[in-house]
Parts: C-alpha cells; structure tokens; sequence
C-alpha cells in the first residue's frame, strides 16, 4: 500500500457537515475504512469498504470515494464526535497495512 | 462478544526485551488473523504485524521497520496473543494495542479487503533509561 495523506485538523461547529479527507495513489484499487479513536479509548471502526458502516456506528457516518481521494463525512456534527479519525487501507500483493497520520476534529 | 485486553506493559530500559500479551474472548484465536498497532506519544497509528489465522498458515507478517525485533506469537490453549519486542529502543515508547481482523474477497468484484474489527484498550510501554 502506498502512503495515505489526511489533514491534521478540521474544525466545526455543533449541527455542521465534517468532512475529512484521506489521499493516496493506490486508492482507486483497495478499499478504505476510517476509524475514530478517543483519548484512552480503543479505537472504534465506523466505516469499511469505503462506504459501509458497522452495526451500532450512528447514521451520521458515511464513506465516499472519488479517484485517489476518500472521504469520511459526519452530518450533523455532535460534540461526542470530537476524536482523533483515521484512514486505513491494505494490500494483499505485499502483506500491508497503512494507516494514513490521522485528524483532529475539533467541534467548537 | 468479542473482547480484548492487553497487558504487560510498563518501564523497561533500552536495550532489554518485552514481552506484551493480549487475551482474547469471544471468539476461536485459531480461526482469527489478529494485529498488533501501537501509537507512540503524539503520533498516529502504526500497524506492527499481524498472525494468520491456522487454517491460513498460521504464520506472522511484519513491516519492514519492525521485522528484526518484533515477532508475534499464539497461544491457543489459553486463548492468549503475544508481541514480544526486542533491543527496546526510546523510540518504541507507545501504546500497544491488538485487534481481531477481518479480510477476505468481496464476492462478485474479488476485491481484497483487510481491517481492524475489533480493538484492545491497549498496554503503555515507556522505554527509558
């Protein structure tokens, strides 16, 4: 898998969209899955194969892609939602798996 | 329910050797592919290897920064995973976590996909002299 660039921050307010985004050359061919990681808690996963959500992961979660860029979208942003996110994808050609540097969503 | 939890951690000088373990519940460890991530201080995720399940081979895979002094093991009788860690270095400061994994083809398209299904609290290693 080839590197996995995401923003280090974004910012939004209660009731907003967040959109965070995750780049890498190799996406158009592997899937994405995002995950939301706390202070002191296990990371959680809230989306796999670029677009589908785990049982009990709220509505407001999705996935999207668009050539080499995924995107992670909360809507209707809440203040529990304030976490690190992280994007993951994995090659089975070279036993990998890459996580992009992860982002800060801050809800003001 | 699936349940993880690590333990081992704690201060260990450079150079000396660890041994992290993570029990498991919930489900057969032979069956499962299982990882080790860590996440050192500040920094973001780092995928340290992970075990096939046995019907798969039951053998380890590393990444390339990790291969020489990281080396994954099983205990299936006592549904146990383990990373032992050797010549620790400062740089190996982090929280260690394991995780259950899901991989396969997706039917129909034979795309491959691999994640982190289900994850520890993780265990905190401090190497210090």
């Amino acid at each position: 898998s080839s590197e996995l660039t995401q923003p280090p921050s974004v910012s939004v307010s209660p009731g907003q969209t967040a959109k965070i985004t995750c780049s890498g050359d190799a996406l158009p061919n592997t899937y994405v899955y995002w995950y939301q990681h706390k202070p002191g808690q296990a990371p959680l996963l809230i989306v796999y194969k670029d677009n589908e959500t785990p049982p009990g992961i709220p509505e407001r979660f999705s996935g999207s892609t668009s050539g080499t860029v995924v995107t992670l979208t909360i809507t209707g942003v809440q203040t529990e939602d304030e976490a690190d996110y992280y994007c993951q994808s994995a090659d089975s050609s070279i036993p990998s798996v890459v996580f992009g540097g992860g982002t800060r969503l801050t809800v003001l | 329910e699936v349940q993880l939890v690590e333990s081992g951690g704690g201060p260990v000088k450079p150079g000396g050797s660890l041994r992290l373990s993570c029990s498991t519940s919930g489900f057969t460890l032979s069956g499962a592919w299982m990882s080790w991530v860590r996440q050192a201080p500040g920094k973001g995720l780092e995928w340290l290897g992970r075990m096939r399940s046995e019907i798969d081979g039951g053998t380890a895979d590393y990444p390339a920064p990790v291969k020489d002094r990281f080396i994954i093991s099983r205990d299936e009788s006592r549904n146990m995973l383990f990373l032992h860690i050797n010549n620790l270095r400062t740089e190996d400061t982090a929280v260690y976590y394991c995780t259950k994994d899901g991989r396969g083809y997706t039917f129909g398209s034979y795309r491959y996909f691999y994640y982190m299904d289900v994850w520890g609290k993780g265990t905190t290693v401090t190497v210090s002299s």
